[in-house]
């Protein structure tokens, strides 16, 4: 069974400063997603990795991939308080392809 | 808004009650899908549709009935269910198999069983 592990699983952070999410999976894929969710809404897709050594940026969000080490990092530049969110990253199982596993989610405040 | 489109978005029912949630799409997409989402714990995904047809079932109580009439719309038939059903319920849809560019996300609904 994938099991898809993060760490933290809360993280409060001061504005300004930087720090990494990370999600470990446990079973061969090459395809990883990252999301969002706010307080009471729905998941919003952020990045999704597609192949070992993969980087994709967005504003202050940095994500890569890591397929040989079974291992995705989100990296948080200069937080501010906007990017305060559950995040969680999906694994597709590379032999299904259409069938995603979520990790537990880490929740990020950050404090002004 | 998304183009997944979910209502109610919040239901408070009995155990006694029937109900069903619905989920819309209109992007095209031809597998949707229903997950739970509890409190502190991980997004479990209950049933998947792909071209109409279920290729999923995860061990889902039979209180719980999925219906999938054409490729832009899904229910999710709920009967006799249990306080610990209490969660939010999220619809997806992704562009065929291998969901290529992820999930796109309903808004979900908030399901309070009393």
């Amino acid at each position: 069974e994938l099991k898809v592990e993060q760490n933290p699983l809360f993280l409060s952070m001061q504005e300004g400063k930087n720090y990494t999410i990370y999600c470990n999976y446990s079973t061969t894929s090459d395809r990883l997603y990252w999301y969002r969710q706010d307080p009471g809404k729905s998941l919003e897709s952020l990045f999704v990795l597609l192949s070992n050594g993969a980087v994709k940026q967005e504003g202050r969000l940095m994500a890569s991939l890591d397929t040989k080490a079974r291992l995705s990092t989100l990296h948080i530049t200069a937080a501010v308080h906007d990017l305060s969110a559950t995040y969680f990253c999906a694994v597709d199982m590379t032999n299904t392809g259409n069938q995603f596993y979520f990790g537990t989610g880490t929740s990020l405040t950050v404090i002004p | 808004e998304t183009g997944v489109t979910q209502t109610p978005r919040h239901l408070v029912m009995g155990m006694t009650n029937k109900k069903s949630l619905k989920c819309e799409q209109h992007l095209g997409h031809n597998a949707m899908y229903w997950y739970k989402q509890s409190a502190k714990k991980p997004l479990e995904l209950m049933f998947v549709y792909n071209f109409k047809e279920q290729t999923e079932n995860n061990s889902v109580p039979s209180r719980f009935s999925p219906e999938c009439p054409n490729s832009s719309h899904l229910f999710l038939h709920l009967h006799t269910l249990q306080p610990e059903d209490s969660a939010l319920y999220l619809c997806a849809s992704s562009q065929g198999q291998g969901a290529f560019y992820g999930y796109t996300f309903g808004s979900g609904t908030r399901l309070t069983v009393v």
